[in-house]
């Protein structure tokens, strides 16, 4: 049971234009969500989080949106740069599950020059 | 530097052998947790720790072994019964719901 999917393995943009990579959940309980970004042979690194209280959170490029209704949330990267391509990492965590993250499948970024 | 430390990078292993995964943290994290990345499948929580000489089995413990006799330390044995052992690991450390986790760097584990 994939309780965090994102449904895109793969996204290719061009460097300047914006990147939306999404995310959709279908545990209600969930009410923390956070983004990763991660590059080959290394560990994920924290990118921006969202707690269930906001609908939106931003930090320099980087803009989480979260709809409640819904149960998605979306990442936007913009602009694109080359350094930004790397796996993305939706994950969520709720008060039943304390700190214990449940990630999703991850999207690849290619941003091209 | 605090930070959470993973060795070997990369390790090699027959086929049959068991072999420990260490993973070492000097955040003062209470939680410590052991994921397992395979391509196209994200990361499957094997099993985590909330609180030293305590653990829980995650999503995909069997074949598996974790201790916790320390709160810096919790290393990860892939043991035999594992049967596709060859994967990217990684351990990560927490302090809480709402600050998410710091990861390691990962070991690739190759098993021939």
């Amino acid at each position: 049971d994939q309780q965090v999917k994102q449904n895109s393995p793969s996204l290719s943009v061009q460097e300047g234009r914006i990147s939306i990579l999404n995310c959709d959940y279908t545990n209600s309980m969930f009410d923390y969500f956070l983004w990763y970004k991660k590059y080959p042979a290394e560990g994920p690194t924290f990118l921006i989080s969202i707690s269930s209280i906001k609908d939106k959170n931003e930090d320099g490029r980087f803009t989480v949106f979260l709809n409640k209704s819904a149960k998605h949330l979306s990442l936007h990267i913009v602009p694109s740069q080359p350094g930004d391509s790397a796996v993305y990492f939706c994950a969520a965590s709720g008060v039943a599950s304390g700190s214990r993250l449940t990630f999703g499948e991850g999207t690849q970024l290619t941003v091209n020059p | 530097d605090g930070g959470i430390t993973q060795s070997p990078k990369y390790l090699f292993r027959k086929e049959g052998q068991n072999v420990t995964l260490s993973c070492e943290q000097n955040l003062n994290h209470d939680a410590m947790y052991w994921y397992r990345q395979d391509p196209g499948q994200g990361l499957r929580l094997i099993y985590y720790s909330q609180i030293v000489n305590d653990f829980q089995k995650g999503d995909i413990a069997e074949g598996y072994s974790v201790s916790r006799e320390k709160k810096e330390s919790f290393p990860l044995t892939v043991t035999s019964a594992q049967k596709n052992p060859t994967a990217f690991y990684l351990c990560a450390s927490s302090t809480g719901q709402f600050y998410g986790y710091t990861f390691g760097s990962g070991t690739r584990l190759t098993v021939v």
